[in-house]
């Protein structure tokens, strides 16, 4: 089945320090791949996503590219605000799973003045 | 675009007693839903999807006579936690995707805080 490892938080930072959230995923078909954000007490925000390899989705000076070869979508972003902490989830979906979605535990990120 | 929304965005309800939620994509058509629920500092937990006009397909643990689910159009799809109790107490999070939803994009609301005293 498909499953999504992110890497383990929390991530604690200073303000515009570089950020790189790891995130790896299997799947039996070809997913899209996704990085969510949410709030304290909210739900999830779309961040970015990527349908194909090689794609590179970008947002808010988030960028994230799809690796078919080490199957992975590493977050990164290279200099991170106060108002980035929050919580980031990397998720994929693909037409094997009925289209579903698969997340990963989510990555708690800190950012500190 | 692509807004959905969800009502109410918290409750309060003694255990025994039944709570509906609603899950409404504001600016599309919604053929699909997905109902999750989430546990503190946890992921998302897929419970169910709804497909419009037919019954929700639950995932393999979660109790359907519990929680039921209703997708009656292409806009609304609703939760009913039957019977509270307090280990049901969550945030419930739906999502919607449309016909044309671009390879698997799912939007989602901003969450259903239950607490079930």
């Amino acid at each position: 089945g498909n499953s999504v490892t992110q890497m383990e938080g929390p991530v604690t930072l200073s303000e515009e320090a570089f950020l790189t959230i790891n995130c790896t995923y299997t799947a039996t078909g070809y997913p899209s791949l996704f990085w969510y954000v949410q709030y304290p007490g909210e739900g999830l925000q779309l961040l970015l996503k990527a349908t194909k390899a090689d794609d590179k989705g970008s947002n808010k000076g988030f960028e994230a590219t799809y690796r078919k070869e080490t199957t992975s979508f590493h977050l990164e972003k290279g200099s991170v605000q106060v108002s980035d902490s929050a919580v980031y989830f990397c998720a994929l979906s693909d037409q094997a799973n009925a289209g579903k979605s698969t997340f990963g535990d989510g990555t708690t990120l800190t950012v500190k003045p | 675009g692509a807004v959905v929304s969800q009502h109410p965005s918290w409750v309060i309800c003694k255990s025994g007693t039944s709570v509906k939620i609603e899950c409404r994509s504001l600016d599309f058509q919604a053929t699909t839903m997905f109902w999750y629920r989430q546990f503190p500092k946890q992921s998302l937990m897929l419970m169910a999807t709804s497909n419009e006009g037919s019954k929700a397909t639950y995932e393999q643990g979660v109790e359907k006579d519990k929680f039921l689910i209703n997708h009656a159009s292409l806009t609304l799809s609703t939760l009913t936690v039957t019977s509270a109790h307090p280990e049901d107490s969550s945030f419930y999070i739906c999502s919607a995707r449309g016909e044309d939803a671009s390879r698997y994009e799912q939007y989602f609301g901003p969450g259903t805080r239950l607490t079930v005293t």
